[in-house]
């Protein structure tokens, strides 16, 4: 079975700084990996996908995650947030197999942005 | 572009009553998923389908059904609701070996 870990709970970051974010999986083969951001009270807005191909992927709003198999990683990155990017963020293993693509999210990491 | 369609977006039921749930996917996917959030924690998979048919279950208690219709549209039914049922039910909807799109969610509220 397919499991995502992410070490961070919260993290605090300054307006302008850079942002790495934290994601693990365990999956028996080469998964679909997802990062989510989600605002309080509202949906799943989809920043990133890794298929297949290039490791490191480009996602909306400035957001980048590199694929990692050798440390089962995918972190989420941007060189600098912004006030707005406050949100959970949630990283999600799919499997590929037909009939079992759903999705197993880790716990989330709630982001804070200071001035 | 279209996106999923959930409705209601809030629901207040008490416990006991029944609810629908209701999931309109993205025109062309044929895949539909449910997924229950709890307050504070992550979104939990509860039960997929594909075609109409049943692909894929998860941690959906027997209380709750759901079902995919000719249309593609899908709704989730929960019985007997309890306290423990008040979360965020989000519905999401795929084409094979594609992302999910996320719907809105509705939120319930259990009394």
């Amino acid at each position: 079975a397919q499991s995502v870990t992410q070490p961070d709970i919260h993290i605090t970051v300054s307006e302008g700084a850079s942002l790495e974010l934290r994601c693990n999986y365990s999956y028996g083969a080469t998964p679909y990996l997802f990062w989510y951001v989600q605002s309080p009270g509202q949906g799943l807005q989809l920043l990133l996908k890794y298929f297949s191909g290039d490791t490191l992927v480009q996602g909306i709003k400035g957001f980048e995650a590199e694929f990692k198999r050798s440390q089962s990683s995918f972190n989420l990155r941007k060189p600098s947030v912004h006030w707005s990017d406050a949100a959970e963020y949630f990283c999600a293993v799919g499997a590929r197999d037909f009939g079992n693509e759903k999705l197993t999210f880790g716990t989330g990491t709630r982001l804070t942005i200071i001035p | 572009a279209a996106g999923v369609i959930q409705s209601p977006r809030h629901l207040i039921k008490e416990k006991r009553e029944t609810a629908t749930l209701k999931c309109y996917p993205i025109p062309r996917h044929d895949t539909v998923y449910w997924y229950q959030q709890g307050p504070g924690q992550d979104p939990q998979f509860l039960i997929s389908f594909y075609e109409k048919m049943q692909s894929d279950k998860g941690s959906i208690p027997d209380r709750f059904s759901a079902q995919q219709f000719s249309d593609y549209h899908s709704e989730l039914n929960m019985s007997s609701l309890e306290l423990g049922d008040s979360a965020l039910y989000f519905c999401a909807s795929s084409s094979v070996y594609n992302e999910q799109f996320f719907g809105p969610g509705t939120r319930l509220t259990v009394l």
